[in-house]
């Protein structure tokens, strides 16, 4: 069964940079679009970042854009999140996930179970 | 951005009742392919978020067909046609149209 699983989560002072990592199994990320949702604690489902299957195109939220970079890397099956000149409200559990549709950027299919950040001094 | 909205926020269901979602865009979701560009995720207690419907109406592999995505444009509905238990969560829409994808607030679904 495809797996995810996010790591690199953590306490960090305001200004500071995390990044995140999101491990793929038992398929090729190479074929799908990836993308990384948020989640501050207590509410909704923000949506980050995504990426093209071949990391030829990024998309970012206006809140991260400037701060946070989606990249990937095929060959070691895994997904990254570079998040710097962190802010309070960027605290969050933070999911990657794919895409059940190859060739699609949505119908997230598969999700990791979270790595929690927390931003504060 | 789109803006996505949901009523109600907060539903109440007997199992075995049928439930109902609903979710509007501040723009149409309709691309010239004639496909509509919103899926619906639940997140359970404790878990991840799943994915039940894409493209409006197309139920994700392994999801009960008591679950059932309808519309088009700007108006959506999610139904659960017999609730059960195990159906308890928060329901999100989310427009997968346009950059930056938007989710909506979420309907958080019990039971009495």
């Amino acid at each position: 069964e495809v797996q995810l699983v996010e790591s690199g989560g953590g306490l960090v002072q305001p200004g500071g940079s995390l990044r995140l990592s999101c491990a793929a199994s038992r398929f090729s990320i190479s074929s799908y679009w990836m993308t990384w949702v948020r989640q501050a604690p207590g509410k909704g489902l923000e949506w980050v970042a995504n990426i093209k299957e071949d990391g030829s195109q990024k998309f970012y939220v206006d809140s991260v854009k400037g701060r946070f970079t989606i990249s990937r890397d095929n060959a070691k099956n895994s997904l990254y999140l570079q998040m710097n000149t962190l802010r309070a409200d960027d605290t969050a559990v933070y999911f990657c996930a794919k895409s059940h549709l190859i060739g699609s950027n949505g119908d997230l299919q598969h999700w990791g179970q979270g790595t929690l950040v927390t931003v504060s001094s | 951005d789109i803006v996505m909205t949901q009523s109600p926020l907060s539903l109440s269901v007997t199992p075995g009742e049928a439930a109902s979602i609903s979710c509007r865009s501040s723009q149409s979701l309709l691309h010239s392919n004639g496909n509509n560009y919103l899926d619906w995720y639940v997140q359970k207690p404790g878990q991840s978020p799943q994915l039940l419907i894409y493209m409006a109406s197309n139920r994700a592999s392994g999801v009960p067909d008591r679950f059932s995505g309808s519309g088009s444009g700007t108006d959506f509905t999610l139904k659960i046609s017999k609730v059960e238990p195990e159906d308890i969560g928060f329901y999100y829409c989310m427009q997968v149209l346009e950059i930056s994808f938007t989710f909506g607030p979420g309907t958080k679904v019990d039971i009495k």
